[in-house]
């Protein structure tokens, strides 16, 4: 069974371009979860979806920041326009059960998509 | 605001070493806590995980980690380490109550692991 893949695995733009990052959930995961690293700092959330809609969007940085998920598969998260503050490192997890991480306990994490804002 | 520290940035250790590696959290209510680690190259995999019940618990490739109310710490442990475990790990809370997915992080601790 294939895992949570991501795309690209890095990416190098100039401040003010758009980045577009992909993610594809491990199969039949209804639960999708973006995380961002920056460099030093902790793994923080983003956002999740539950199949295409959003179910909390509390730690998205601010409007420049826009993910979708159409027909509930595969994610994207585009940076428009990306400032130097966005270098990071972008995870993508999903997770099956709709009960949450509580009761499952596992989210699958892909390997990060790497951002580099000059 | 809930958090979670890891004090050590970077721990070396020598292959069959005892290891210890710190977590502590600040929250109110008992949370619920995880142990990530990031091989390089690799995407973050689940090592253990404390809900409720037995303080002790045990984990994958030979990890345990002991939940400890009084000093709201989740201390991650393995008696004998290999070079194979050299990797970043990451102690994580899920608050009750909170958005399912939402886990809060530390800031990491790399291991290496010298022959």
């Amino acid at each position: 069974e294939a895992g949570v893949t991501q795309f690209p695995s890095h990416s190098v733009i100039e401040k003010g371009q758009t980045v577009t990052l992909r993610c594809d959930p491990i199969s039949g995961h209804d639960n999708l979860y973006w995380y961002r690293r920056v460099m030093g700092k902790e793994i923080k959330f983003l956002l999740h979806f539950v199949k295409e809609s959003k179910q909390d969007e509390s730690g998205m940085p601010n409007n420049r920041f826009l993910a979708e998920r159409t027909g509930g598969t595969y994610s994207t998260l585009k940076v428009q326009p990306a400032e130097l503050e966005d270098s990071g490192v972008y995870f993508c997890a999903s997770s099956q059960d709709s009960a949450g991480v509580q009761n499952t306990g596992e989210l699958f994490f892909g390997e990060g998509s790497r951002l580099t804002v000059l | 605001a809930q958090s979670v520290t890891q004090p050590d940035i970077h721990i070396t250790v020598s292959e069959g070493a005892s290891l210890e590696l710190r977590c502590n959290y600040s929250y109110g209510a008992t949370p619920y806590l995880f142990w990530y680690v990031q091989s390089p190259g690799q995407g973050l995999q689940l090592l253990l995980k404390y809900f409720s019940g037995d303080t002790l618990v045990q984990g994958i490739k030979g990890f345990e980690a002991e939940f400890k109310r009084s000093q709201s710490s989740f201390n991650l442990r393995k008696p004998s380490v290999h070079w194979s475990d050299a990797a970043e790990y990451f102690c994580a809370v899920a608050p009750y109550g909170g958005s399912q997915g939402n886990l809060i992080f530390g800031k990491g601790t790399k291991l290496s692991v010298k022959p």
